[in-house]
């Protein structure tokens, strides 16, 4: 079965600080790989797409990684603000399948 | 502006009853969506559409169902068949992917309570 998890479940860092969350699946064969955050109550915001021939993508303070043969992906957050704070969600496009599996996501605090 | 809206943000149901949730595109977006979000967890998808008068039961399609009369419209009925149909309700939407190119795009969901 092709799953997504996302561990830690929840996170809290001081303000300031940099951080990476992290991603993993369990197929090799993706076809993209996708970073959202929600805020609470909310509707989803793309972050970052990277495709299958990817390693990373940018985008402000925001970096993500796709490493297929471990089956990983990090979103690394530079000098994390209180309005970054959201649940971030990972979600992976297996193979030729047409929809996204998400992962459970990591719920971010950032402390001011 | 460009965007999809969902309505309504909040729904009530009550038991036995069948409500449809809407959303609505205006990206001209081929694909739409419907997932559904429980507290704590991720999305899972219930129904999907590729294209007009077209779509294809997702992983938790029982007790749905939906149509897809217009491009711009792909409106979700919950029937009395699904016994436990508190959650928030998302829609989203896509271009026909170009190589690997895909982003999906988000309304602001609805959220179903039954009384």
């Amino acid at each position: 079965k092709q799953e997504v998890t996302q561990i830690p479940a929840a996170l809290s860092v001081p303000e300031g600080e940099n951080l990476v969350l992290n991603c993993s699946f369990t197929d090799s064969a993706i076809y993209n790989l996708q970073w959202f955050r929600q805020d609470p109550g909310k509707g989803l915001t793309s972050l970052l797409l990277i495709q299958s021939s990817q390693r990373e993508q940018t985008s402000g303070r925001l970096n993500a990684s796709l490493d297929k043969s471990s089956g990983r992906s990090t979103l690394y957050i530079a000098a994390s603000q209180p309005g970054d704070s959201a649940t971030y969600l990972c979600a992976v496009r297996f193979g030729s399948a047409r929809q996204l599996t998400f992962g459970s996501g990591t719920q971010l605090t950032v402390l001011p | 502006d460009g965007g999809i809206t969902q309505s309504p943000k909040y729904l009530f149901r009550k038991e036995g009853q069948n409500v449809t949730l809407s959303c609505e595109q205006n990206l001209n977006h081929d694909a739409m969506y419907w997932y559904r979000q429980d507290p704590g967890q991720g999305l899972r998808l219930i129904y999907y559409s590729q294209i007009v008068n077209d779509f294809q039961k997702g992983d938790i399609a029982e007790g749905y169902s939906v149509s897809r009369e217009k491009k711009e419209s792909f409106p979700l009925t919950v029937t009395s068949a699904q016994k436990n149909p508190t959650a928030f309700y998302l829609c989203a939407s896509s271009m026909t992917p170009r190589d690997h190119e895909e982003t999906q795009y988000f309304g602001p969901g609805t959220r179903l309570l039954v009384l």
